[in-house]
């Protein structure tokens, strides 16, 4: 079975930092674009990241760009999400999410993350 | 960027009925060199994760009902659903995959009348 399952969120104060961390298995894990997608409470989805096969091409949505490091580990099947200087409007469910490519297929089922003093 | 602007914000369907969704991208995401439309559908259930419906604006995903069904190209797009189940309450959302970065619509909230 194809599963997703992210890890690491929690309550953090702005300006803080939050590792995220997405195991993958049921699947060829470097065989497929990685990405972040984050949902703000109530609202909708927004794109954070995305990482090719080997890591070498990364992309990131603008308002994360320089904050947030996406990175990846083939040999064990993991994905993580290095968040810098948080803000509070970060505050949001993080999905890790496989892509076919661009595409979208596989979600996992989120970790939440808080950012407040 | 692509911005994806869909409508209406909410509709109200009866059990049975048809469901139609709309979807507009700020610029073409109809590719000249493979002829194919870099937009995907997502369905979201209260309290769960997203789940892909579509791709290719009208490739159905394995598992995905026919009763589910995209079509439309370059800028305008549609989801349709063409007998309104109970369990096709949820928020749909469309998705550009032309170019980094990836954008979503707002979603549009399907609910049972």
């Amino acid at each position: 079975e194809v599963q997703l399952v992210e890890s690491g969120g929690g309550l953090v104060q702005p300006g803080g930092s939050l590792r995220l961390s997405c195991a993958a298995s049921g699947f060829t894990f470097s065989s497929y674009w990685m990405n972040w997608v984050r949902q703000a409470p109530g609202k909708g989805l927004e794109w954070v990241a995305i990482i090719n096969l080997d890591g070498s091409e990364k992309y990131y949505g603008d308002s994360v760009k320089g904050r947030f490091t996406i990175s990846r580990d083939n040999a064990k099947n993991s994905l993580d999400l290095q968040m810098n200087s948080l803000r509070a409007e970060d505050t949001a469910v993080y999905y890790c999410a496989r892509g076919s490519g661009f595409i979208i297929d596989i979600w996992g089922q989120g970790t939440e993350v808080t950012v407040s003093s | 960027d692509i911005v994806m602007t869909q409508s209406p914000d909410s509709l109200a369907v009866s059990l049975g009925e048809r469901a139609t969704l709309n979807c507009k991208s700020s610029q073409s995401v109809l590719s000249s060199s493979d002829n194919k439309n870099y937009l995907a559908w997502h369905q979201q259930k209260p309290g769960q994760p997203p789940k892909l419906l579509i791709y290719w604006a009208s490739t159905r995903e394995s598992g995905v009902p026919d009763r589910f069904s995209g079509s439309g190209s370059g800028t305008d797009f549609t989801l349709t659903i063409s007998s309104l189940q109970a369990e096709d309450a949820a928020v749909y959302y469309c998705q550009q995959y032309y170019g980094a970065p990836l954008t979503f619509g707002g979603g549009t909230k399907v609910e049972i009348k």
